[in-house]
């Protein structure tokens, strides 16, 4: 069984930095490309980021290029979100998704509120 | 970025009834798109995956069409459990989702 687990979500003032953690089992991890997705408050789902299976090929959102840094570590099959210069629009909800051609599994989320 | 619209955007319905969510695509995306529940607090689930393949342990009520641009998820006979609110996903080029369906109780 596919398990995502998040972590490292939080409050944090403007201008501020976090990291969020993804902790993957139940498959191949390096096999896998992985996304990051996020919710704000009662609105609907927003692509963050992506990385391939390898790390060869990263993508961004504009909303968060120059900002965030996505990477992964395929030893300890874990994926990760830098997040840097947080603003309040980025209050949200964030999930991991291990994407695949057959739809994407995703984590439970964990919570980042970026307030004074 | 390919803008994914879905309608409605909400609705209500009763339990039994036959619901068809629509989305639309801003340029083609062949048959890459899946479609999502979520339930208050809950992550999305996935219900379907190339636009007409549904997961396995996904209820057969549930099912997907189309291709190109325009996309169908039909509910064929509406349960309780099914009052969510449903996601379309693009994953043609760089993934992006439409703005949601809510479906309430009537």
């Amino acid at each position: 069984e596919v398990q995502l687990v998040e972590s490292g979500g939080g409050l944090v003032k403007p201008g501020g930095s976090l990291r969020l953690s993804c902790a993957a089992s139940g498959f191949t991890f390096s096999s896998y490309s992985m996304n990051w997705v996020r919710q704000a408050p009662g609105k609907g789902l927003e692509w963050v980021s992506s990385i391939s299976s390898s790390s060869s090929y990263i993508y961004y959102a504009d909303s968060v290029k120059g900002r965030f840094t996505i990477s992964r570590d395929n030893a300890k099959n874990s994926l990760y979100l830098q997040m840097n210069s947080l603003r309040a629009e980025d209050t949200a909800v964030y999930y991991c998704a291990r994407g695949s051609q057959k739809g994407w599994d995703w984590g439970q989320g964990t919570l980042v509120t970026v307030s004074s | 970025a390919i803008r994914m619209t879905q309608s409605p955007s909400s609705f209500s319905a009763s339990t039994g009834d036959r619901v068809t969510i629509t989305c639309r695509a801003s340029q083609g995306i062949s048959s890459y798109l899946a479609w999502y529940q979520q339930k208050p607090g809950k992550a999305p689930k996935l219900l379907i995956y190339a636009a007409s393949t549904l997961q396995s342990g996904v209820p057969s009520r549930f099912s997907g069409s189309g291709s190109g641009t325009d996309f169908t998820l039909t509910i064929s006979c509406l349960q309780s459990e099914d009052f969510a609110t449903y996601y379309c996903q693009q994953y043609y080029s760089y993934p992006t989702f439409g703005g949601g369906t809510k479906v309430e109780i009537k």
